[in-house]
């Protein structure tokens, strides 16, 4: 079956330091994958998409990679921010279907 | 332009009850979602409208749950009977689909219904 790994540990980041979440899948061939920010209490916002035939995306401090062969997505946060503190989801999407992550939990310390 | 809304923002009943969720979306987006959201976990898609048209409902227990778009525009979903492990948020999110390729369009969340079954 489908599966998504996210880092299920928090990851605890010191402020102006890069924070870099994982997201991994397998037995699935997305033709997209999404990240989304999810704040306690709220919907998940989405951050950005990147399609299998991209390698990198970038926007203003966010960059996000995604190997196919690895099955892998790497989202980087750079010059981190106590208000980037969240839930990051991952998202793949392909066959009109859109499968989450469980997320990983940023703490960025001032 | 106002987000989707969604209403009640929480509820709490005995298990045995109905209880119903409404969402009106972006206005102009004609693909509604319905997801389920336990904690510490990512969002599970319940049902997915295309206009009126339930075009995914896979994953919607059926026994108990039912959901209904009316014009294309909001939509209700209710559980009937409630059991305990039904507590969770449940989310609407919205896009615009476009032509062509379904699911490259950015969903729209709403802030969830927080459902807690006693």
């Amino acid at each position: 079956s489908q599966k998504i790994e996210q880092n299920s540990e928090a990851l605890n980041i010191q402020e102006g330091k890069t924070a870099t979440l994982t997201c991994n899948y397998t037995n699935y061939s997305p033709a997209y994958l999404q990240w989304y920010r999810q704040d306690p209490g709220r919907g998940p916002v989405f951050l950005l998409l990147i399609r299998e035939n991209e390698k990198e995306k970038r926007k203003e401090r966010l960059k996000v990679t995604f190997d196919t062969t690895l099955k892998q997505s790497l989202f980087h946060i750079t010059a981190s921010q106590p208000a980037d503190s969240a839930t990051y989801l991952c998202a793949l999407v392909g066959g009109f279907k859109t499968i989450f992550g469980a997320g990983t939990r940023l703490f960025v310390k001032a | 332009e106002a987000g989707v809304v969604q209403s009640p923002r929480y509820k709490i009943i005995e298990k045995k009850q109905p209880v119903a969720f409404w969402c009106n979306p972006i206005s102009g987006h004609n693909t509604l979602y319905w997801y389920l959201q336990n904690l510490g976990q990512g969002p599970e898609l319940l049902i997915r409208y295309e206009n009126e048209e339930a075009v995914d409902d896979s994953q919607l227990p059926k026994d108990r749950f039912s959901a209904e778009r009316l014009k294309g525009v909001d939509s209700t979903l209710k559980i009937q009977p409630a059991e305990l492990g039904d507590s969770a948020v449940y989310l609407c999110a919205s896009s615009k689909t476009s032509g062509g390729v379904s699911g490259t369009d950015t969903q729209y969340f709403g802030p969830g219904t927080r459902l807690t079954v006693l």
